[in-house]
């Protein structure tokens, strides 16, 4: 199946400071790479849908202003959290949609990263 | 998205099979049954999908009611690395992926 990479795989940072998280598909190109959130025994969260050329679509809830969304090229979106606090420390997933073929017709699959473990001190 | 229920958490013996239910009562006609699976601090995994016919492959088989308002994902011989957090999601082909709390496997000795 398709490859997906995140880096870096965990990070500690000092409160205030920014930290970037990049998601790169690896084999193949994604127009649309997805950005999860996970708090520690919670499901994940979906927090924005990143289109390749264009704005992010954010989650209601979810501050675009604070969680930037970068997706300049079909194998890398980046997610930067800016003035980072401890309540933004968590599990932070990447992934990306891929079309395939199956029988008849193509479909749509889902590949995740690894995911960044953040924690802001 | 079609809202799905999962039990909590399901108990397996190594080399049984394991049976995961979920329901999706409300689950329209473009949407698709997604299977997927996440291991203590990894990314989600992806198992299975169907649209309406039972489905299998290398890792699981997926079970489709006729009505589609609930499925069973199905893993042959469970073994002590199948352990881990099962998540049933409904979407379109082309739709994002919300997920619910999923059933936490844990495959015992």
């Amino acid at each position: 199946g398709a490859v997906v990479s995140q880096h870096p795989s965990w990070v500690i940072c000092k409160s205030g400071t920014s930290v970037k998280i990049e998601c790169r598909s690896l084999d193949f190109q994604a127009t649309t790479m997805f950005w999860y959130r996970q708090f520690p025994k919670q499901s994940l969260m979906l927090m924005a849908t990143s289109n390749e050329g264009s704005k992010a679509t954010y989650e209601q809830g979810v501050e675009k202003d604070k969680f930037l969304i970068n997706h300049a090229s079909l194998t890398l979106s980046t997610l930067t959290v800016t003035s980072a606090h401890p309540e933004d420390s968590s599990f932070y997933i990447c992934s990306s949609r891929v079309s395939l073929a199956g029988g008849l017709s193509s479909y749509n699959e889902q590949f995740f990263g690894p995911g960044t473990r953040l924690t802001v001190l | 998205d079609a809202k799905t229920t999962q039990p909590t958490s399901m108990d397996c013996a190594e080399g049984r099979a394991a049976n995961l239910p979920c329901n999706h009562s409300t689950i329209s006609g473009n949407e698709y049954v997604y299977w997927y699976r996440q291991i203590h601090s990894q990314g989600p995994q992806y198992i299975i999908h169907g649209l309406k016919n039972n489905e299998t492959n290398e890792m699981a088989s997926l079970i489709i009611t006729e009505d589609r308002k609930s499925s069973t994902l199905i893993l042959p011989h469970a073994t002590l690395r199948d352990t881990a957090v099962y998540y049933c999601i409904v979407n379109t082909n082309a739709g994002k992926s919300t997920f619910g709390d999923g059933t936490t496997l844990t495959v015992k000795p």
